[in-house]
């Protein structure tokens, strides 16, 4: 069985660091594109990147370069979602997916549960 | 960046009654790779991670029922509720997995008249 199971909620503060992780099991995971889709709150879908663990190649939305760092860790099967240095803006529920059975263009199949991050100052 | 522009942005629709949803996309979606159009679509219920429903345009994802349907080619494309249930309560969203960054459209919600 495909699973993404992300880590837990977070609520931090303006200008710190955070990682977020997403565990991939029941597929092959250095072989499928993963990756990140913020949604703020009462918005809609927004693709941040992806990364395609077999050879950490990696794309940005223009939106999100340089704000986020996607990595991903072939010998644990997570990727992660990080930041330098949190905004307020960056408060939204980040959802990690993979692309898995459905082939090259064909979106994203399995989604995680979501990780709400939350920052105040 | 390829800009996808969904219509209308709600709709209310019966029980029973057929939903049309459409989904423009700024260049030609037709992946060369696959001779197929590189575009899904998604369905969010409240609270929920999306679900994919249909991608290549036309083809429906693991388990999604009949009643949902997808058409169009090159720009311009179509979701399709062919009998509204009260669990399709949603918004939905179309994707596109062209180009090398995938965008999404801005979404539509979906109501019970």
């Amino acid at each position: 069985e495909v699973q993404l199971v992300q880590s837990g909620a977070e609520v931090k503060k303006t200008g710190e660091s955070l990682k977020i992780s997403c565990k991939a099991s029941g597929y092959t995971f250095s072989t499928s594109w993963i990756g990140w889709v913020r949604q703020m709150p009462g918005k809609g879908l927004e693709w941040m990147g992806i990364i395609y663990p077999g050879d950490s190649q990696t794309r940005y939305s223009p939106s999100f370069q340089g704000q986020v760092t996607i990595s991903a860790d072939k010998s644990v099967t997570t990727a992660y979602l990080q930041w330098t240095s949190l905004r307020a803006s960056d408060t939204a529920m980040y959802y990690c997916a993979s692309q898995v059975m459905v082939g090259l263009g064909g979106g994203f199949d399995f989604w995680g549960q979501g990780t709400l991050v939350t920052v105040s100052s | 960046d390829i800009v996808m522009t969904q219509s209308p942005d709600s709709l209310a629709v019966s029980l029973g009654e057929r939903a049309t949803i459409n989904c423009k996309s700024s260049q030609s979606l037709l992946c060369s790779s696959n001779n197929k159009n590189c575009l899904a679509w998604y369905q969010q219920k409240p609270g929920q991670p999306p679900k994919l429903l249909i991608y290549g345009a036309s083809t429906r994802g693991s388990g999604v029922p009949d009643r949902f349907s997808g058409s169009g080619s090159g720009t311009d494309f179509t979701l399709t509720i062919s009998s509204l249930q009260a669990e399709d309560l949603a918004v939905y969203y179309c994707q596109q997995t062209h180009h090398t960054l995938w965008t999404f459209g801005q979404g539509t919600k979906v109501e019970i008249k």
